[in-house]
């Protein structure tokens, strides 16, 4: 079974603390994604990577940065925690095709609430 | 730009009746389809996919999905329900030959005894 696991279930942090989320995967998966979940919003992507040390912006990256510098580990980082930063936060990863889908299947993490007081 | 919609926030439905979930997507290109499944405090899990084939998807648990191109919709049933797929879930749409997966803002079922 492929294991996603993070750092932490639950969070909470202080306005203008560094803060990492860490998240590990075993399957040796290329692709690996940070999403943040808010009710009535589903899940919008921050950032993504698909080798290790490269990264690309999501559709919501301002206010975080991302980091992987081994293939099992994609570590998010806010700078700066805000309180609009309070929510829910999934990794995943997900295998790249030698030929076809890119896309496929991702398989997730269970997710750590973070608080930002 | 695709964009996938879920037409409902929330169904409750009573046990042993059927379900149907809503999703509508749009997309210029070739899409690929899916539906996950988040139990309260759990990550997400991968239901069922449409890559190509058969429009008629049978996945986990007993859902099934059919994905319909010209009402570009992708609607998630199960014929009959029981309490512990009380669940949120996501119908997701992405285009295959990129790196990105877009998801509906998710379905709350509530099963009721």
């Amino acid at each position: 079974d492929v294991k996603v696991t993070q750092s932490s279930r639950y969070l909470v942090k202080r306005t203008g603390e560094k803060v990492f989320l860490e998240c590990v995967q075993d399957m040796d998966h290329e692709n690996m994604f940070w999403y943040r979940q808010d009710p009535g919003l589903g899940l919008r992507l921050i950032y993504f990577s698909y080798d290790v040390k490269m990264k690309e912006k999501g559709d919501i990256p301002e206010g975080y940065s991302v980091s992987r510098e081994k293939k099992e580990r994609f570590s998010l980082i806010l700078e700066s925690a805000s309180t609009n930063q309070t929510s829910m936060y999934l990794c995943a990863s997900s295998p790249r095709k030698k030929t076809g889908v890119t896309t496929d299947t991702q398989y997730f993490g269970p997710g750590t609430r973070l608080t930002v007081l | 730009a695709q964009s996938v919609t879920q037409l409902d926030s929330q169904v409750p439905v009573f046990e042993e009746a059927p379900v149907e979930l809503r999703c509508n997507y749009s997309s210029s290109v070739s899409v690929y389809l899916f539906w996950y499944v988040q139990y309260p405090n759990q990550g997400l899990q991968l239901l069922l996919k449409y890559l190509s084939g058969s429009t008629l998807v049978k996945g986990i648990n007993g859902f099934e999905a059919e994905f319909n191109k010209s009402q570009t919709s992708f609607h998630l049933r199960k014929p009959s329900v029981h309490i512990s797929d009380t669940a949120e879930y996501f119908c997701a749409v992405s285009d295959g030959g990129g790196f990105k997966t877009i998801f509906g803002a998710g379905t709350r079922l509530f099963v009721k005894a």
